[in-house]
């Protein structure tokens, strides 16, 4: 069975310093690899999704990679502001769909 | 992208009552739907998949009988809470994609709180 999980659990940073969350998964048959980003007691938001054939995406501050034959994603988040901060959960399509532990983020204004 | 609702966005309820949350794909069809349970500072755990005009597969240790799941139509499924107890207090997301294909991607509703009394 698939397992994702993403390290650290908890991250707390100064605004203005780029950060990496990392999430590493099991089986390396996965189709993509989605970033979402979910504030307290809200539902998901997308934020990247990369394809299996893909390496990165790229989207105003933030940068998704992936290494399918390591099992490992990073999330870098460029000059983080305070509005960042909420948990982020990678989740990865093999048979069916499997989320990571997730990462809460706070960025210290 | 492509918008999915959920209705209500929170709700309380008595115990022992029952409670319907729906999710609605609102710009586009809908053949596979999911509904999802997470706990305070817990990861999305899937509860059942269903596809339109078919019975719902749910995950081991989810009941079925408690947790009754209808898809009738391309829209819009239906997760039922029968006889709901403080312990089913959680919060439900559903989501909705346009195929049954894995490689279809997966859109999400924003959530129904849900708070047994």
């Amino acid at each position: 069975k698939q397992e994702v999980t993403q390290i650290p659990a908890a991250l707390s940073v100064p605004e203005g310093e780029n950060l990496v969350l990392n999430c590493s998964f099991t089986d390396s048959a996965i189709y993509n690899l989605q970033w979402f980003r979910q504030d307290p007691g809200k539902g998901l938001t997308s934020l990247l999704l990369i394809q299996s054939s893909q390496r990165e995406q790229t989207s105003g501050r933030l940068n998704a990679s992936l290494d399918k034959s390591s099992g490992r994603s990073t999330l870098y988040i460029a000059a983080s502001q305070p509005g960042d901060s909420a948990t982020y959960l990678c989740a990865v399509t093999g048979n069916q769909f499997y989320f990571g532990t997730g990462t809460s983020l706070t960025v210290i204004p | 992208g492509a918008v999915v609702s959920q209705h209500p966005s929170w709700v309380i309820c008595k115990s022992g009552t029952s409670v319907k949350i729906e999710c609605r794909s609102l710009d586009f069809q809908a053949t596979t739907m999911f509904w999802y349970r997470q706990f305070p500072k817990q990861s999305l755990m899937l509860m059942a998949t269903s596809n339109e005009g078919s019975k719902a597969t749910y995950e081991q240790g989810v009941e079925k009988d408690k947790f009754l799941i209808n898809h009738a139509s391309l829209t819009l499924s239906t997760l039922t809470v029968t006889s709901a107890h403080p312990e089913d207090s959680s919060f439900y997301i559903c989501s909705a994609r346009a195929g049954q294909s894995v490689g279809y991607e997966q859109y999400f509703g924003p959530g129904t709180r849900l708070t047994v009394t």
